[in-house]
């Protein structure tokens, strides 16, 4: 999984309680993005980082926030855990904007809300 | 507005025999087109991609992709099928506009499972 490390691995927890994912890199990518994985919806992208610091939406970001303070780590937040947050969340990592370059993905990390 | 369509839920092939997963696209400009596969319990790992040139791009583990323009489509196809290759693949289209982004557009993912 290219130098792409997620934790935890797997979190139960209950509604109403904030909750960090966190996604580690060594391979020195400026692009992080945050996926969720859903039967029927492929991956949705939550929110993606083009640097320190620099982050943007992605097409369901509500109820998420994410923090980029290092190049090799990308933080995603649930606020304040819903049970339709349940879901496989994947964290991804590509080189650099112009060129079409490929994204690489962590082993993920699957998250329960009770 | 960008979207990626893959219209088989599941693919079903006996080991040996030719496999095509389907995939059609909707981008303005110039389509970058990428397969990606993922085994149980797995993150994705990229197959191959499209970006210009040779119409037929060839990618890992024995996969190929052919991209028609005019069809809008991008088909990954692997001449002989192995039990190994049962997995969910996805087709993944890169979005256009935001000079700062490299976003892709996922479809929905094909269980492709290889019978012996």
């Amino acid at each position: 999984d290219a130098g792409i490390t997620q934790s935890p691995r797997h979190k139960v927890t209950e509604t109403g309680t904030p909750v960090t994912l966190r996604c580690h890199q060594t391979e020195n990518h400026r692009y992080m993005y945050w996926y969720r994985q859903d039967p029927g919806h492929g991956l949705r992208l939550i929110h993606y980082s083009y640097g320190v610091k620099d982050t943007d939406k992605g097409e369901v970001s509500d109820g998420y926030s994410v923090s980029r303070s290092k190049t090799e780590d990308f933080l995603l937040t649930l606020e304040s855990a819903t049970s339709s947050q349940t879901s496989v969340y994947f964290c991804a990592i590509s080189e650099s904007t112009g060129l079409p370059y490929e994204q690489y993905f962590g082993p993920g990390t699957r998250l329960t809300v009770t | 507005a960008q979207s990626v369509a893959q219209p088989e839920d599941q693919v079903n092939v006996a080991e040996g025999n030719p496999l095509t997963v389907k995939c059609t696209y909707s981008v303005s400009g110039n389509p970058y087109l990428f397969w990606y596969v993922q085994y149980p319990n797995r993150g994705l790992q990229f197959l191959l991609k499209y970006i210009t040139g040779d119409n037929l791009v060839k990618g890992s583990y024995g996969f190929e992709a052919e991209f028609n323009k005019s069809q809008t489509s991008f088909h990954l196809k692997k001449p002989s099928a192995l039990v190994s290759d049962s997995a969910l693949y996805f087709c993944a289209v890169r979005a256009s506009g935001g000079y700062n982004t490299d976003k892709l557009i996922f479809g929905t993912g094909t269980r492709l499972q290889v019978f012996p």
